[in-house]
C-alpha cells in the first residue's frame, strides 16, 4: 500500500539542526495529520490540516511547525528539538467531507541526539 | 476532552484461543471507534471500526461490540493464529468535519503456536 507515503523513513539530528519531514498522499483525501508516537505512550495527535487549513494544533511546542502547501502534501518543520522528542512521527490522511477512514503512513523514526 | 483508557496492556494466548481487548471513552459525544493493528515497525492499519449506531459488527475471527450506555467498546478475536501477533490499538472520535482520534496506549498481543 503507498496511499501515503513519509520521507525520511530514519532521520538522526543534533539539538542544533533544522530538518523537515515530509509526507505525501495519493489518496484523494483533504485532510491530513501529524502524530507523535512514543514508548508506552498512546498515539498523540499533534496537527490536523483540513482543506489545507490548519484545524487542531494539539499545545504542540513551536519547535515543530507543520505546513501544508496543498491537499497532497505535510510538511513538519523541525528545530532546536530536544532529546525527548526522539519518536516515531505518523503523517495520516482522510476524506474530510464524508465519514472517513484515517489511513497512516509508515512513519519517521526520529532520533535527536 | 475525550479519554480513552484500553487494557489488558499485554495479552498472551495460544493459537486457538480467543482473546478479548477492552476500551472505555468518557465522552458520550463520541461516535466512531476504530480498532488499528500495529505490527513490529509497520504503520497503524485499521482492521475494523464501529459507528455509536451499531452495537455490534464482525468481520470473519474479529468482531467489535459497543455499549454507548456504559460507554466502553471490546475488540474479540476468535481463533488466534501467530500472525495475529501485534499492539492493537482502539480509539474514539467525534466526526467534526475531520477524524480527531484519541487513542488507547495499545494491547500488545501474542500468539504462541
Amino acid at each position: 500500500e503507498t496511499g501515503v507515503t513519509q520521507t525520511p523513513r530514519h532521520l538522526v539530528m543534533g539539538m542544533t539542526n533544522k530538518k523537515s519531514l515530509k509526507c505525501e498522499q495519493h489518496l484523494g483525501h483533504n485532510a491530513m495529520y501529524w502524530y507523535k508516537q512514543s514508548a508506552k505512550k498512546p498515539l498523540e495527535l499533534m496537527f490536523v490540516y483540513s482543506l489545507e487549513e490548519r484545524v487542531e494544533n494539539n499545545s504542540v511546542p513551536s519547535r515543530f511547525s507543520p505546513e501544508c502547501p496543498n491537499s497532497s502534501h505535510l510538511f513538519l518543520h523541525l528545530h532546536t528539538l530536544q532529546p525527548e522528542d526522539s519518536a516515531l512521527y505518523l503523517c495520516a490522511s482522510s476524506p474530510a467531507e464524508v465519514e472517513g477512514t484515517i489511513y497512516f503512513g509508515e512513519g519517521s523514526w526520529l532520533t535527536v541526539v | 476532552g475525550e479519554n480513552v483508557e484500553q487494557h489488558p496492556s499485554t495479552l498472551s494466548v495460544q493459537e486457538g484461543d480467543s482473546a478479548v481487548i477492552k476500551c472505555t471513552y468518557s465522552d458520550s459525544a463520541s461516535n466512531y471507534f476504530p480498532w488499528y493493528k500495529q505490527e513490529l515497525g509497520k504503520r497503524p492499519q485499521l482492521i475494523i471500526d464501529i459507528r455509536s449506531n451499531v452495537g455490534e459488527k464482525k468481520d470473519q475471527r474479529i468482531a467489535v461490540t459497543l455499549n454507548k450506555t456504559a460507554k466502553h467498546f471490546s475488540l474479540h478475536i476468535t481463533e488466534t493464529q501467530p500472525e495475529d501477533s501485534a499492539v492493537y490499538f482502539c480509539a474514539a472520535s467525534i466526526r467534526t468535519g475531520f477524524q480527531k482520534l484519541v487513542f488507547g496506549t495499545g494491547t500488545r498481543l501474542l500468539v504462541s503456536p
